[in-house]
């Protein structure tokens, strides 16, 4: 029973389109987050929702839109899609949105933009 | 601007020893520092946490020192075990008022059997 599931696992798309890629989890956490993580393996954060309020934009294109229907869910929307765009983006949660007792991270989606 | 460090990409150390992995930070703002452990194709595992107020937080095999004045955090594992093997990536809060974490680059372990 997984705690952070994000689909899909893996993404093959050309440029130009849009995809979205979604997050549920069920620990009863009020924040989520979404992470970036680039070719050089920098973790970037991207976005963070608490209870469904927005608390952290990083600077990001607004071609990347998170929604959160409720808290247990967090989906990404990228329109758009550009080569840069390839990375591993991570879904995580947290019992408070500080992260004081750690993010539980979801296992990635391997975005791959052609 | 990489304000979370970490020097060694890869380190081997061999079963039942010790392994130690360093992290330097150069925002002094940061109040709070995380360690999480990845193995390829998960998500990163939450692993022991530090607050500035204190030098040293243990748990089993796990321990973290926190040095303020040098800006530096090394985490502990003692003993090592082949397990423990995976990528080990730092990450730090509170420079910015927002409760944003800077993570590592990484480093690689691996624990020889």
């Amino acid at each position: 029973d997984t705690a952070v599931s994000q689909t899909p696992k893996y993404l093959v798309t050309q440029m130009g389109n849009d995809k979205s890629i979604k997050c549920e989890q069920n620990l009863g956490h009020d924040t989520m987050y979404w992470y970036k993580q680039d070719s050089k393996k920098f973790l970037k954060i991207m976005f963070s929702y608490n209870n469904k309020e927005l608390i952290i934009n990083e600077t990001v294109p607004n071609r990347f839109s998170p929604k959160s229907p409720d808290k247990a869910h967090l989906n990404l929307h990228i329109n758009s899609l550009e080569l840069g765009d390839s990375a591993v983006y991570f879904c995580a949660s947290s019992q408070d949105p500080r992260g004081l007792s750690g993010y539980t991270f979801g296992s990635g989606t391997r975005l791959t933009v052609v | 601007d990489q304000q979370v460090k970490q020097n060694s990409p890869s380190l081997s150390v061999q079963e039942g020893r010790i392994s130690i992995l360093n992290c330097d930070y150069t925002n002094s703002m940061f109040d709070y520092f995380l360690w999480y452990k990845k193995y390829p194709a998960e998500g990163p595992t939450f692993l022991i946490s530090i607050s500035s107020i204190k030098d040293k937080n243990e748990d089993g095999r796990f321990t973290v020192f926190l040095n303020k004045s040098a800006k530096h955090l090394s985490l502990h594992i003692v003993p090592s075990q082949p397990g423990d093997s995976a990528v080990y990536f730092c990450a730090a809060s509170g420079a910015s008022g927002t409760y944003k974490y800077i993570f590592g680059t990484g480093t690689r372990l691996k624990v020889l059997a």
